[in-house]
């Protein structure tokens, strides 16, 4: 069975830190996926991550998967308070076995 | 319409009573899906579909029906609710089935007593 952990799972942080999130997945998967939700919103796309050694940017997160040691990262760099959301990670091996992270809710203090 | 809307946005229901939640997306999406959220848990995804006229189960779904009988459309229906069932429940889309962006609707926060 399909299993994925993501830590930490709780996260505060100051302005300008750096900091990454990991996403560590049970089976074989090149396909991972992260996800950011705003308290009571829908969740909003961030990457998709297809193949190993995949690395895509966006503004202040950049995020990489390793296939072979089954993890994936989400790391932020110089942390502004917009960033404060849940950040999930979620891998598929067949359409029937998408499996989500638990989430990381991440907190970034002034 | 733009993208993928869900109705109601919330519903309070009596335990035994029978709930379709709707979800319907304007994109020509291929794909849809059914997911549920519970604090701690992150997304389960309950059912899916890669095209209109099929459907397939995912990780939780006992109790949850499904039909895809054209493109837009992918509605959840809860034959008998039971208070386990209380959630939020999401609806998403892609174009393709696994190596799309999945585009997810604004959620339907359903309470079961």
């Amino acid at each position: 069975e399909l299993k994925v952990e993501q830590n930490p799972l709780f996260l505060s942080m100051q302005e300008g830190k750096n900091y990454t999130i990991y996403c560590n997945y049970s089976t074989t998967s090149d396909r991972l996926y992260w996800y950011r939700q705003d308290p009571g919103k829908s969740l909003e796309s961030l990457f998709v991550l297809l193949s190993n050694g995949a690395v895509k940017q966006e503004g202040r997160l950049m995020a990489s998967l390793d296939t072979k040691a089954r993890l994936s990262t989400l790391h932020i760099t110089a942390a502004v308070h917009d960033l404060s959301a849940t950040y999930f990670c979620a891998v598929d091996t067949n359409l029937d076995d998408m499996r989500f992270g638990a989430g990381t809710r991440l907190t970034v203090k002034p | 319409i733009a993208g993928i809307t869900q109705a109601p946005t919330s519903q309070i229901l009596a335990a035994g009573r029978r709930m379709t939640l709707r979800c319907t997306q304007d994109m020509r999406h291929n794909a849809m899906y059914w997911y549920r959220q519970d604090l701690g848990l992150g997304l389960r995804l309950i059912h899916y579909s890669n095209t209109a006229g099929t459907t397939g189960k995912g990780e939780v779904p006992d109790g949850y029906s499904v039909s895809r009988a054209n493109t837009d459309d992918f509605p959840l229906t809860l034959a008998s609710a039971v208070p386990s069932q209380t959630s939020v429940y999401f609806c998403a889309s892609s174009f393709e089935e696994d190596t799309d962006t999945q585009y997810f609707g604004p959620g339907t926060r359903l309470t079961v007593l």
